[in-house]
C-alpha cells in the first residue's frame, strides 16, 4: 500500500544551523506531497505542498522539492530558529482531488537550542 | 475567523464504554475528515464527510463511525472502547474537495 517514511527523530540542532528532514514515499500513482507541522498542544498546520514532479514547495524559509526519480520530498531550511521547534510530518494524498485521505509519516520531532 | 473546534479536549473512559467526539469546522467549510494519532501507529485516516455523505473510509473496525450534519458539524463515535483506542483524535476541515485541510487541536481520549 501507499506509505511515507521519515527520518527517525528526535533531531536537535543549534539555532542558525541547516536543517534537513528526509522523507521518501511509496505510492501506486502520482501523489500530491505535503509537509505539516505540529506545535505543542496544537493541531497540524500545512507548511508546504507540491502536486507534481519537480515542483518546489516553500513557506517560512522551509523548502521541499518533489523528486519523482528518488520518490523523495526532503524538507530543508537554511537557518533554523528556536520557534521552529515542533513535530514535522510528511504526507501524501492519492485521491482524485489530490488533497483528501492523507497518508502520514511517523513524524520527526525537532528541537532547536539557542 | 474561528478555526476548527473540537470538543471535548480531553476525555477519560473505561473499556466497553462508548464515546462521541465533536468537530465544528471553519465556517463555510463543507468537508470534514477524522484522523487517529497514536505513538505506535502515527496518524491514520479514519473517514471523510462532504455534504453529509461519507466519501472515504480508512481501515478501522466498524466500532468507529461518524456522521456529518447539515451545518457541516461532524461527530465520530467509538463503541465498545478498547485500551488501544487511546489516542489523539484530530478533525480537519476544508472548503471543498480540492482544498487544503485545516486541523483542529484534537481530542485526547484515554481508555482505562
Amino acid at each position: 500500500g501507499d506509505s511515507v517514511t521519515q527520518m527517525e527523530g528526535p533531531v536537535t540542532l543549534s539555532e542558525e544551523a541547516f536543517l534537513t528532514i528526509n522523507c521518501t514515499y511509496t505510492a501506486t500513482g502520482y501523489p500530491s506531497l505535503f509537509w505539516y507541522v505540529q506545535y505543542p498542544g496544537e493541531g497540524l498546520q500545512l507548511l508546504l505542498k507540491a502536486t507534481k514532479a519537480d515542483d518546489k514547495g516553500s513557506n517560512k524559509g522551509f523548502e521541499a522539492t518533489y523528486r519523482k526519480e528518488t520518490t523523495s520530498f526532503h524538507l530543508e531550511k537554511g537557518s533554523v530558529q528556536v520557534s521552529d521547534s515542533a513535530v514535522y510530518f510528511c504526507a501524501l494524498s492519492l485521491s482524485n482531488f489530490g488533497n483528501e485521505k492523507l497518508t502520514f509519516g511517523t513524524g520527526t520531532r525537532l528541537t532547536i537550542i539557542p | 475567523k474561528a478555526g476548527v473546534t473540537q470538543t471535548p479536549r480531553y476525555l477519560i473512559k473505561t473499556r466497553g464504554q462508548q464515546v462521541t467526539l465533536s468537530c465544528s469546522p471553519i465556517s463555510g467549510h463543507r468537508s470534514v475528515s477524522w484522523y487517529q494519532q497514536t505513538p505506535g501507529q502515527g496518524l491514520q485516516f479514519l473517514f471523510e464527510y462532504f455534504s453529509e455523505t461519507q466519501r472515504n473510509k480508512g481501515n478501522f473496525p466498524g466500532r468507529f463511525s461518524g456522521r456529518q450534519f447539515s451545518n457541516s458539524r461532524s461527530e465520530m463515535n467509538v463503541s465498545t472502547l478498547e485500551l488501544g483506542d487511546s489516542a489523539l483524535y484530530l478533525c480537519a476541515s476544508s472548503p471543498g474537495l480540492r482544498d487544503i485541510q485545516y486541523f483542529g487541536a484534537g481530542t485526547r481520549l484515554s481508555v482505562l
